[in-house]
């Protein structure tokens, strides 16, 4: 199947830094990749639709300032999670749209952030 | 889309079959049947799909019922890797996003 890389798998930051997460399409093209946000035990919620070259649609209640979608290559999407605080602190996975195989999602292996 | 229920959990022999049911009673015509699994601390897993006929791939089978309204996700003879949660979705178009209920955690046993 198509891979989908996430980039850190894990990471720490202190209070007020900044965290970029990238998704990469690995072997496939991706117009429109997916960024969902996932607390413990609970499960993934929708915070944003990035489509290449256009501005990212955010989900209610999901601040566009603090979480910053890029989307400048067909392989590369970037979540940058501004001023982070410790409620900000979750696991973050991305995913991306190809249309082999009836359009299925594939999802990258997430990204666990901490912030202290 | 559809609203899904599933059990919130099952537990299953290792070697058995695990059979996960899933409802989806307002299913449209053209929505088709998705099942992702996530393991612990990684990205979902796409598993199969279907729209109508009941399918088999190398992970699992998916028997839909003749009405659509509820379906069931197979794995012939689970083993201790299968233990995760799994994901019943219903979508008109899986290459947009998904929207994901609580699913069910499967906890493989020896």
């Amino acid at each position: 199947g198509a891979v989908v890389s996430q980039h850190p798998s894990r990471v720490i930051c202190k209070s007020g830094t900044s965290v970029k997460i990238e998704c990469r399409s690995l072997d496939f093209q991706a117009t429109t990749m997916f960024w969902y946000r996932q607390f413990p035990k609970k499960s993934l919620m929708l915070m944003a639709t990035s489509n290449e070259g256009s501005k990212a649609t955010y989900e209610q209640g999901v601040e566009k300032d603090k979480f910053l979608i890029n989307h400048a290559s067909l392989t590369l999407s970037t979540l940058t999670v501004t001023s982070a605080h410790p409620e900000d602190s979750s696991f973050y996975i991305c995913s991306a749209r190809t249309w082999a195989g009836r359009g299925k999602l594939f999802f990258g292996s997430g990204t666990q952030l901490s912030v202290l | 889309d559809a609203k899904t229920t599933q059990p919130p959990s099952m537990d299953c022999a290792e070697g058995r079959a695990a059979n996960l049911p899933c409802n989806h009673s307002t299913i449209s015509g053209n929505e088709y049947v998705y099942w992702y699994r996530q393991i612990h601390s990684q990205g979902p897993q796409y598993i199969i799909h279907g729209l109508k006929n009941n399918e088999t791939n190398e992970m699992a089978s998916l028997i839909i019922t003749e009405d659509r309204k509820s379906s069931t996700l197979i794995l012939p003879h689970a083993t201790l890797r299968d233990t995760a949660v799994y994901y019943c979705i219903v979508r008109v178009d899986a290459g947009n996003m998904l929207t994901f209920g609580g699913g069910t955690r499967l906890m493989v046993k020896p």
